[in-house]
Order: C-alpha cells, then sequence, then structure tokens
C-alpha cells in the first residue's frame, strides 16, 4: 500500500526553527517528485515547496523562500524540509504528497500531515 | 503569478441534485496542468480530477472535469451524502510552481 508518514511538527517560538520528515513507503520513492502543501488553521490549502525525483531541483514558494530548505534522501525513502526564522503565519498542518507519474501533474499521494504551532 | 480563483464560495444542495463548482485562472493554462481535489474535515485532501477531465484511480464516475484556457468546471452528477466537502482547483507550471483556488464548500442544503 502506498503511504506517506509526515513527523517533526511541534510548538516553536517565533524565530526558531524545525525540521519535517516524510517517510515513504509502497512505491519506488526516487521516480517521484514530492511536495510540501500546508494548511493554515480554518484556511485553504497552500504549496509550499517540491522537489524534484533526483533532488537537483527544488523549488519554494514566496512566503518560505530563503528561509526554508527541502531535501530528499533516496536511500532512506524520506524527504525533509528545514524551516528556519519561523513566524506566526507558518502555523499550519504540513502535509507531504506525491506527484503523479507523467502525465498526472497532480498530487496522488498525501501523508495525514503535522502541525507545526509557531508562538511564544 | 497564476490565480485560481473559485465560484461559488459556498454552494448548498441535496442529496440527487447537480453540483457544478467552477475554476477561472488569471492567465490560460494547459488542461494537463490543471487538477481538482476534495478535503472532508479533519482528512488530507484527496486528488479527484487530473488534466482538467480525467479521474484519478478509484474516483467515481459521478465526478467529472471539464474545461480549457481560463475556465475549469466540476461537475458532480447526483450527490451522494458522503461528496459534502471542500473541493479545490490546483495549477501546475506557472509561478509559483503550484497554487490553489481558495475552495468551494458543498454542503447540505
Amino acid at each position: 500500500e502506498v503511504h506517506l508518514l509526515e513527523s517533526g511538527g511541534g510548538l516553536v517560538q517565533p524565530g526558531g526553527s524545525l525540521r519535517l520528515s516524510c517517510a515513504a513507503s509502497g512505491f519506488n520513492f526516487s521516480n517521484y517528485a514530492m511536495h510540501w502543501v500546508r494548511q493554515a488553521p480554518g484556511k485553504g490549502l497552500e504549496w509550499v515547496s517540491g522537489i524534484s525525483n533526483s533532488g537537483g531541483s527544488t523549488y519554494f514558494a514566496d512566503s518560505v523562500k530563503g528561509r526554508f530548505t527541502i531535501s530528499r534522501d533516496n536511500s532512506k525513502n524520506t524527504m525533509y524540509v528545514q524551516m528556519n526564522s519561523l513566524r506566526a503565519e507558518d502555523t499550519a498542518v504540513y502535509y507531504c504528497a506525491k506527484r503523479g507519474a507523467y502525465p498526472v501533474y497532480g498530487m496522488d499521494v498525501w501523508g495525514q500531515g503535522t502541525t507545526v504551532t509557531v508562538s511564544s | 503569478e497564476i490565480v485560481l480563483t473559485q465560484s461559488p464560495g459556498t454552494l448548498s444542495l441535496s442529496p440527487g441534485e447537480r453540483a457544478t463548482l467552477s475554476c477561472r485562472a488569471s492567465q490560460s493554462l494547459s488542461s494537463i496542468y490543471l487538477a481538482w481535489y476534495q478535503q472532508k474535515p479533519g482528512q488530507a485532501p484527496r486528488l479527484l480530477i487530473s488534466g482538467a477531465s480525467n479521474r484519478a484511480t478509484g474516483i467515481p464516475d459521478r465526478f467529472s472535469g471539464s474545461g480549457s484556457g481560463t475556465d475549469f468546471t466540476l461537475t458532480i452528477s447526483r450527490l451522494e451524502p458522503e461528496d459534502f466537502a471542500v473541493y479545490y482547483c490546483q495549477q501546475y507550471a506557472g509561478s509559483p510552481l503550484y497554487s490553489f483556488g481558495q475552495g468551494t464548500k458543498l454542503e447540505i442544503k
């Protein structure tokens, strides 16, 4: 069964850092681009960051550019996002998602999410 | 930047009725890059439609997508009780790489 499991969320003070992980199983992880999508409380979905299957290309939303970095370890079937200089507006549920196989550009598998709260 | 605008914000219908949800892009995009998702409270989103009109694996055929250019539509032919949820459209390959519409809440009338 295809599965994604996020971890690493929690409470952090403004200006602090946090690293989220996304462990994948049930598919050939190294074949697929992966993404982080977040949802602030009571709000809609916001794409945060993405990484190509090899890890050679990374992409960021303007709201997190320069503060977040994304990486993956294909030998461990795991993706990461390092979040620095966190702000209150980064408070959200963070989902990892797998992009579909070409020509599917949508995200066909999602994790259950991990909650990040930025507050003093 | 490609902005997706969904309408209506809330749609109140009864089971058995037909639902039509709209997604308008601020600039033309290829149909292959347009997707629709369903999200229920406390759950992760679920991919319904990719490439504007292709149902994802396991999605019932009462869900259909159409459109091109800047105007796209998600239609649910006969609403089942489990279809009441929030629906998002999403585009790929613009700037930013991905973006979502603000969502349409489909509620029971």
